[in-house]
């Protein structure tokens, strides 16, 4: 079945480490996109890739590192200079680069600091 | 200041019980709009796109309609399997790059 595959579903963090975050598709899309979900709040963009090996900042890349090495695959690390991480990621992709067609989202990835 | 604002916060509707969610944006040159679903501990799920003013889409119990400083999402006779988040998203050339900007959501409980 095609579709955005992200893991894990939750996960836990210690104060001061790195923990990086899967996000894989078979839809051979060309862009792909993470975004921050908070309470109350709507989906805010982390960082984004049009293409393999380059890749954007988004309203709120600090403390967050990312890579685009495979056209599928686009992993989010997210770093000890993130103060404040709890939150649901969601990872998305879309066929092109227009930005006037729909995006279509993983499943998510609930992190915790502990 | 590109902003895309969604009303109410959260909505209780009884079964059969017929009403619409707003979407209000303001964007330079919207290119497109995008209604999402969004389920508890899941990712959204998309439901439309429209992009001028006066363009309407339908899917089961859901219309979607655009002017061309707000969108509605008009739900006709709901059932309590129409209970989520409905999200609204608009694109946007901003902050040097194109962008989708999200509403923060409208929660939908239909009660039987």
């Amino acid at each position: 079945d095609g579709g955005i595959t992200q893991s894990p579903k939750y996960l836990f963090r210690k104060e001061g480490q790195n923990v990086t975050l899967s996000c894989e598709q078979n839809l051979n899309h060309d862009a792909m996109y993470w975004y921050r979900q908070d309470p109350g709040q709507g989906l805010r963009l982390i960082y984004y890739s049009q293409i393999v090996n380059d890749f954007q900042k988004g309203d709120i890349a600090e403390g967050y590192s990312v890579s685009r090495e495979k056209k599928e695959s686009f992993p989010l690390t997210v770093t000890s200079a993130q103060k404040n991480p709890t939150a649901f990621y969601l990872c998305a992709s879309k066929f092109g680069t227009s930005m006037n067609t729909e995006a279509f989202f993983g499943q998510g990835t609930r992190l915790t600091v502990v | 200041e590109d902003q895309v604002t969604q009303s109410p916060e959260a909505l209780r509707l009884q079964e059969g019980e017929s009403s619409s969610l707003n979407c209000s944006y303001t964007v330079s040159g919207l290119r497109g709009l995008f209604w999402y679903r969004q389920d508890p501990g899941k990712g959204p799920e998309f439901l439309f796109t429209l992009y001028s003013a006066g363009e309407e889409k339908e899917k089961e119990r859901l219309k979607a309609t655009l002017t061309k400083k707000e969108s509605f999402l008009h739900i006709t006779a709901p059932k309590p399997e129409d209970s989520a988040t409905y999200l609204c998203a608009v694109h946007a050339f901003s902050g040097g790059y194109n962008k989708l900007i999200f509403g923060a959501g409208t929660r939908l409980a239909v009660h039987p």
